[in-house]
């Protein structure tokens, strides 16, 4: 059975840093792209980062990008998100999505205010 | 970057309704079309991929449809468990952009 399970999230000021986890299980982690999708408070899915199976590949939309880093360890079946720069904006639960988003975990919030 | 667009973004329907919702991408994005649902605190779940294809244990009253700029979710029969908020995504470019949902409602 495939497992993904975040971690990491909290509450944090307007520009603090945070660093998310998903750990992987169930499945061949190494032999598939992995993603961040987030969604706020009441609000839609918004589609964060995407690293490729072997981290060479990464994207980000403008509204994070140079503030968040995605990165994994296949060694440990594991993805991050760094998040620096933090504003209210990024409030949100986080979820890691398996491939084109078939699988995903329980998700993370975030919690960034004053 | 892409840009989808989503109706309508909420409606009221019956169940044994038949109920169709609609995606239109800013440019061409061939099949790369995903559909998902999700229920009210729970995880999205993806019902349809590749525009047309549905997903292994997903109800066969839903479909999906189209290619290049226009797409749509049909529930052929609108069932009690199937209010809830659905979402498309575009995986052909990056970045990946949701459409802003569609709420099903209780008539």
């Amino acid at each position: 059975e495939v497992q993904l399970v975040e971690s990491g999230g909290g509450l944090v000021k307007p520009g603090g840093s945070l660093r998310l986890s998903c750990a992987a299980s169930g499945f061949t982690f190494s032999n598939y792209d992995m993603n961040w999708v987030r969604q706020a408070p009441g609000k839609g899915l918004e589609w964060v980062s995407y690293i490729s199976k072997s981290g060479s590949s990464i994207y980000y939309p403008d509204s994070v990008k140079g503030r968040f880093t995605i990165s994994r360890d296949n060694t440990k079946n594991s993805l991050f998100l760094q998040m620096n720069s933090l504003r209210d904006e990024d409030t949100a639960v986080y979820y890691c999505g398996r491939g084109d988003l078939l699988d995903w975990g329980q998700g993370t919030l975030v919690t960034v205010s004053s | 970057d892409i840009q989808m667009t989503q109706s309508p973004s909420a409606m009221s329907a019956s169940v044994g309704d038949r109920v169709t919702i609609t995606c239109r991408a800013s440019q061409g994005i061939s099949n790369s079309l995903a559909w998902f649902q999700q229920k009210p605190g729970k995880v999205p779940k993806r019902l349809i991929y590749a525009a047309s294809s549905l997903q292994s244990g997903v109800p066969s009253r839903f479909s999906g449809s189209g290619s290049g700029t226009e797409f749509t979710l049909t529930i052929s029969s609108l069932q009690p468990e199937d209010f809830a908020t659905y979402y498309c995504l575009q995986h052909n470019s990056f970045p990946r952009t949701f459409g802003g949902g569609t709420k099903v409602e209780i008539k």
